[in-house]
C-alpha cells in the first residue's frame, strides 16, 4: 500500500489526452514539491517534471504538472506511442522523513 | 557528461549480505545529495535511503524496511557511492538504482539515475 495513491492504469489514443493522478496527504503532497517520472519498458526511471509543474531540458510541453492542496496531476497532451510507460509521483514525506513514491500508472497508447 | 554505474548485484541467500557499489562522474561529486531507489521485479519505485552532501555532513536517512539493515556510505575520493546490505530478506530482491538528487539545482529531484543493478535473495 503506498503513501501516494495513484490509478494503476491510464490509456487513451494518438493525439488525445490524458491525466494521471496522485493523492497525498498534509505530510506529503500538502507541504513539499511533487515530482513525476517516466520509465520505458526495460530501462531506468527519468525526471519528466519537478517542483510541481517544472520541466526538465529536453521534455516536451506535451507534459505539464500541477497540484493543489494534498493532490498533484500529470497532464499528457498529443499523445504519442512512445508515451506508452510507467509513470510514477513522488514527494518528501515530512512524518516519515523519506521520500514516498506512488505506486505507478501503467499509461497505454491503444 | 553524468554517468552513473551501478555494480555488485547478484544471487545472495537471505540472511546473507552484499555490497553495492555506484561510480559517478561528469560531476562534483562531494558537493550532491546521492540516493538509492529500489524497484522489486513487477513492482513500482521504493526509496532505500540518502547520503546528504558536505555542506549537510553527509547525514544519512533511510526508509523504515531497511533501517537497520543497510548502511550507505561513499568515498568522495573515489567518486563512489555504496549500499552495504545485511541480513538480506526474499522481499529485498529488486533492481537497485544509483540516483543524483538536486544535482541540476535545489529541490530538482532524482535528476540522473544509472542503470540500476538486480539482486536476488534466494537459497
Amino acid at each position: 500500500q503506498s503513501v501516494l495513491t495513484q490509478p494503476p492504469s491510464a490509456s487513451g489514443t494518438p493525439g488525445q489526452s490524458v491525466t494521471i493522478s496522485c493523492s497525498g496527504s498534509n505530510s506529503n503532497i500538502g507541504r513539499d514539491y511533487v515530482y513525476w517520472y517516466q520509465q520505458l519498458p526495460g530501462t531506468a526511471p527519468k525526471l519528466l517534471i519537478y517542483k510541481n509543474d517544472q520541466r526538465p531540458s529536453g521534455v516536451p510541453d506535451r507534459f505539464s504538472g500541477s497540484k493543489s492542496g494534498t493532490s498533484a496531476s500529470l497532464a499528457i497532451s498529443g499523445l504519442r506511442s512512445e508515451d506508452e510507460a510507467d509513470y510514477y509521483c513522488a514527494v518528501w514525506d515530512d512524518s516519515l522523513s523519506g521520500w514516498v513514491f506512488g505506486g505507478g500508472t501503467k499509461l497505454t497508447v491503444l | 557528461e553524468v554517468q552513473l554505474v551501478e555494480s555488485g548485484g547478484g544471487l545472495v541467500q537471505p540472511g546473507g549480505s552484499l555490497k553495492l557499489s555506484c561510480a559517478a562522474s561528469g560531476f562534483t561529486f562531494s558537493d550532491h545529495f546521492m540516493d538509492w531507489v529500489r524497484q522489486a521485479p513487477g513492482r513500482g519505485l521504493e526509496w532505500v535511503g540518502r547520503t546528504a552532501d558536505t555542506h549537510n555532513n553527509y547525514i544519512t536517512r533511510y526508509a523504515a524496511s531497511v533501517r537497520g539493515r543497510f548502511t550507505i556510505s561513499r568515498d568522495n575520493s573515489e567518486n563512489s557511492l555504496y549500499l552495504q546490505m545485511n541480513s538480506l530478506k526474499s522481499e529485498d530482491t529488486a533492481v537497485y538504482y544509483c540516483t543524483t538528487e538536486g544535482l541540476t539545482g535545489r529541490s530538482n529531484g532524482f535528476d540522473f539515475w544509472g542503470q540500476g543493478t538486480l539482486v536476488t535473495v534466494s537459497s
